[in-house]
């Protein structure tokens, strides 16, 4: 069965410090890979895509990059964390259009800049 | 600017109330239409994927309809219990990626 694991779950980190968050998937290959944000009081904002190796797409500008090293790994990074950056991060993955399955999520990061 | 708005932000039911809410989302470069229920301390978990206008899913006491046309969909929820409470969330799909609405969080009392 294809299983999703993200960590750490909890993170606090200052501000300018650096970040790095991991993703991998287990069960399937060539899977889409997404990184999702949450920031209080706000919706799930999409941040990064992924359809295969070395292939980021980017939603949003901002001080936060992603990398895919391998077919099933997904990593969000920063080198400079911004207060702004807090918020609640969501890695997911999907076959194909994912359209009998919807996305299957990970369990999230809770990441705090202080 | 793709934007997907949900109604009501928040509801309150007592168990055994009906309810259902309203997602807005473009009516063009229309793929897919997902609803997702989240859980507090848990990941959003697919609930039904829609693609064709007039589309209506139904799982055990959850339902959703889907006009493309309008660009709306409704969620029902028959029989509310409180195992039922969590955040309901609607993605709309044009392309690879999910554009997700803020959701409307359910709060079920015994």
């Amino acid at each position: 069965s294809q299983t999703i694991h993200q960590w750490p779950a909890t993170l606090v980190q200052p501000v300018g410090s650096p970040l790095s968050l991991e993703c991998t998937v287990e069960g399937t290959s060539n899977p889409n890979l997404y990184w999702y944000r949450q920031a209080a009081g706000r919706g799930l904002q999409l941040l990064f895509y992924s359809v295969g190796i070395g292939q980021i797409s980017s939603e949003v500008p901002q001080n936060l990059s992603a990398s895919r090293p391998q077919d099933r790994q997904f990593i969000l990074s920063s080198k400079k964390l911004l207060l702004s950056d807090s918020g609640f991060y969501l890695c997911a993955w999907s076959v194909l259009q994912a359209l009998n399955y919807g996305y299957t999520f990970g369990s999230g990061t809770r990441l705090t800049v202080v | 600017i793709l934007n997907v708005e949900q109604s009501p932000q928040s509801l309150h039911v007592q168990e055994g109330d009906s309810t259902n809410f309203t997602c807005s989302f473009p009516s063009s470069n229309f793929y897919a239409l997902h609803w997702y229920r989240w859980e507090t301390a848990k990941s959003p978990e697919a609930l039904f994927v829609m693609t064709l206008n007039g589309d209506e899913k139904k799982k055990g006491r959850i339902s959703a309809t889907l006009n493309t046309k309008e660009g709306y969909s409704y969620l029902y929820i028959k029989g509310s219990q409180p195992e039922d409470s969590a955040t309901y969330l609607c993605a709309f799909q044009a392309g690879t990626a999910l554009i997700f609405g803020k959701g409307t969080t359910l709060s079920v009392s015994s």
